[in-house]
């Protein structure tokens, strides 16, 4: 499968725990995006990197997210002290810079904060 | 700032019943219009896009033109299927950064019965 997967499908939490999502791209994409999709609504971009470089935040992010992308390649993102308004479906997505302007979803990772 | 309202769900109809699921769209510029098609217990997939004004989409049945002068990409399928129940989302692709993300509207349920 070349598609775009995400680690874990599934996290529960308690609140004020850390936790860690991984994403790995379609291996030829060199951006890779972050979006948070709570119930009942469509997905909210939260950021995006060209290669390594972490070039848009959206105000969703707060101080307690973190994002990286060290090799261009797979991303993490962390969430410090979680609170139960972090649960929710956080999604990535990959596409070429120059190509297509057809972003590719993973299947999601489902936080689910106690 | 950019935005996309579509139709809220859930839409019930039965087999081979004609669809529309109506979305309108706000946006400076010329955005990409798309909509996406999430299935039961799977990622975001895309369904169809268009690029510019009066280009229509298509795929699997489903179409839907981009009208610029009524900022509208409504959705149309002659003969829905149960296999089409999903939740639908119609979005734009933000060209105001670099990031070009994707801005998505609420969804709209689709349920189809036999």
């Amino acid at each position: 499968d070349t598609g775009v997967s995400q680690d874990p499908r599934h996290k529960i939490t308690k609140r004020g725990q850390n936790v860690t999502f991984r994403c790995d791209p379609i291996s030829e994409h060199n951006r890779l995006y972050w979006y948070r999709q709570t119930l009942g609504q469509g997905p909210e971009f939260l950021t995006y990197f060209q290669n390594e470089a972490q070039l848009e935040k959206s105000r969703l992010l707060s101080d307690r997210f973190s994002a990286e992308r060290p090799k261009g390649s797979f991303s993490t993102l962390e969430i410090q002290r979680t609170e139960q308004g972090d649960s929710a479906m956080y999604l990535c997505a990959s596409s070429l810079e120059l190509a297509t302007i057809e972003q590719f979803f993973g299947p999601g990772t489902r936080l689910t904060v106690l | 700032g950019n935005s996309v309202t579509q139709m809220e769900g859930p839409v019930t109809l039965s087999e081979e019943a004609f669809l529309t699921i109506n979305c309108t769209y706000t946006a400076t510029g010329y955005p990409s219009l798309f909509w996406y098609v999430q299935y039961p217990g799977e990622g975001l997939q895309l369904l169809l896009k268009a690029t510019k004004a009066d280009d229509k989409g298509s795929n699997k049945g489903f179409e839907a033109t981009y009208r610029k002068e009524t900022t509208s990409f409504h959705l149309e399928k002659g003969s829905v299927q149960v296999s089409d129940s999903a939740v639908y989302f119609c979005a734009l692709s933000d060209r105001s950064s670099s990031a070009s993300k994707i801005i998505f509207g609420s969804g709209t349920r689709l349920s189809i019965r036999p």
